[in-house]
């Protein structure tokens, strides 16, 4: 079966730092993984998957199959970036089932 | 458009007793997914319809139950209810059940207490 992991339920860092929210995940096949986004009082929502290979607020995220990571890269947060994030992985063929992971709460602090 | 709609917002219930949560998608969206999220967790995955057929099950009890209607929209049952069924149920719609290519939008939740 496959899992996410996401060590770090916390992290805290100021604002103009780079920040990185680790994933990693376990499957024997090739994968779908996104990252999706919960600001304070607002829905889930998608922030970036990896086959799209795309920026959103400056966010990018890079799929490394040899380490099995997806971790989630910004070189200079802002506090609008305070969230929780959450990796989540779809295996090809299942639909649109997600797996998540337990999410990472980030604050960005002036 | 709304977006994904989610009725009710919260609830509270007793022990054994039995709840009907409800989803509408997004106008022409054929899929609709329901996850369990607990309080300190991500979400996990309940059930997927598509086209009013159950795609996908997670490993929930035969408590669970879901159906899809003809207008798209879904219903999740859940009977017995226990202490543990306390949590967010989310919704999520999508136009089909593609994975990666096809981006699930998610409603805002229904809380659930069970006392």
């Amino acid at each position: 079966a496959q899992r996410v992991t996401q060590p770090e339920k916390l992290l805290s860092v100021f604002k103009g730092a780079p920040v990185e929210l680790k994933c990693n995940y376990s499957y024997s096949g090739s994968p779908e993984l996104f990252w999706y986004v919960q600001y304070s009082r607002q829905r889930l929502q998608l922030l970036l998957r990896h086959i799209s290979r795309e920026s959103i607020k400056g966010f990018t995220a890079d799929l490394n199959k040899g380490e099995t990571s997806f971790h989630l890269k910004k070189p200079f947060a802002q506090e609008e970036d305070s969230a929780m994030y959450y990796c989540a992985l779809s295996r090809p063929g299942s639909g649109s089932r997600l797996t998540f992971g337990e999410g990472t709460q980030l604050t960005v602090n002036p | 458009d709304a977006g994904v709609t989610q009725s009710p917002t919260h609830l509270i219930k007793t022990r054994g007793q039995h709840v009907t949560l409800r989803c509408s998608p997004i106008s022409g969206h054929k899929s609709v997914s329901w996850y369990q999220q607990v309080l300190g967790q991500g979400p996990q995955f309940i059930f997927q319809y598509y086209e009013k057929e159950e795609r996908g099950r997670g490993n929930f009890p035969d408590r669970f139950s879901a159906r899809q209607f003809p207008n798209y929209s879904s219903e999740l049952n859940v009977n017995a209810l226990l202490l543990g069924d306390s949590a967010l149920y989310l919704c999520a719609s999508s136009l089909a059940m593609t994975g990666g290519t096809d981006t699930q939008y998610f409603g805002p939740g229904t809380r659930l207490t069970v006392l």
